[in-house]
């Protein structure tokens, strides 16, 4: 079964600009969350979505935004790039979590390197 | 803020011998999951192993084990017989199931030849 994929693996771009990050998540993997990754702050939760809905967001500013589409692939968007955004973005997808009783385990993609110059 | 706390930045172990990087983490809630990920210079996180709260006993994985300790909220992950390939940052992380997975600034473990 193929891993979580991300693309670009690695983006160079421009304060001002907006850049789009895509995760495929694993075959039957219905749950997607993001994560942003800095030497400062280590890893900090961003967003998770199931079922094309969002149902946990983190404390980032609104120009963080993502989408999830039906074939459970997401997207996450950063408008208005700052220098801070620097970051690699990780993602994560997992089977829908139990009601009770266990926990589905996240497998992560292998990131997107974001430069923001 | 419930946190997860790793106070190792930085750890080296002999090729063979064990070593032990340390977790503590702070939560008010009595049934949770506490996990260790490692993530290699290729960056791709996997994970280690993890814990349920409710469970008295330590999890083992092969190699990799932890120590428990739930009253003084304390989770460290011991590694026997170290192998090259297990340099990489560790990251203890922790989550109730409903909420997302928060994570601590890492330990970067060097194994020496």
């Amino acid at each position: 079964k193929a891993g979580v994929t991300q693309t670009p693996r690695y983006l160079i771009k421009t304060r001002g600009q907006q850049v789009t990050l895509s995760c495929s998540p694993i075959s039957g993997h219905r749950s997607v969350s993001w994560y942003q990754q800095t030497p400062g702050q280590g890893l900090q939760f961003l967003f998770e979505y199931f079922s094309e809905t969002q149902r946990n967001k983190g404390n980032f500013p609104g120009r963080f935004s993502g989408r999830q589409f039906s074939n459970s692939r997401s997207e996450m968007n950063v408008s208005t790039l700052e220098l801070g955004d620097s970051a690699l973005y990780l993602c994560a997808s997992s089977l829908p979590q139990r009601q009770r009783g266990g926990l589905n385990e996240q497998f992560f993609g292998p990131g997107t390197r974001l430069t923001v110059l | 803020a419930q946190t997860v706390t790793q106070s190792q930045p930085e750890m080296s172990v002999q090729e063979a011998e064990t070593v032990t990087l340390s977790c503590t983490y702070d939560t008010s809630e009595s049934d949770y999951y506490l996990f260790w990920y490692k993530q290699p210079p290729s960056r791709q996180m996997i994970l280690v192993i993890r814990q349920e709260a409710y469970k008295q006993q330590n999890a083992t994985e092969n190699r990799f084990s932890v120590n428990f300790q739930k009253a003084a909220k304390s989770f460290s992950l011991k590694i026997s017989d170290s192998q090259l390939g297990d340099a990489a940052m560790y990251f203890c992380a922790r989550t109730s199931g409903n909420t997302p997975l928060v994570f601590g600034k890492g330990t970067r473990l060097s194994v020496i030849a």
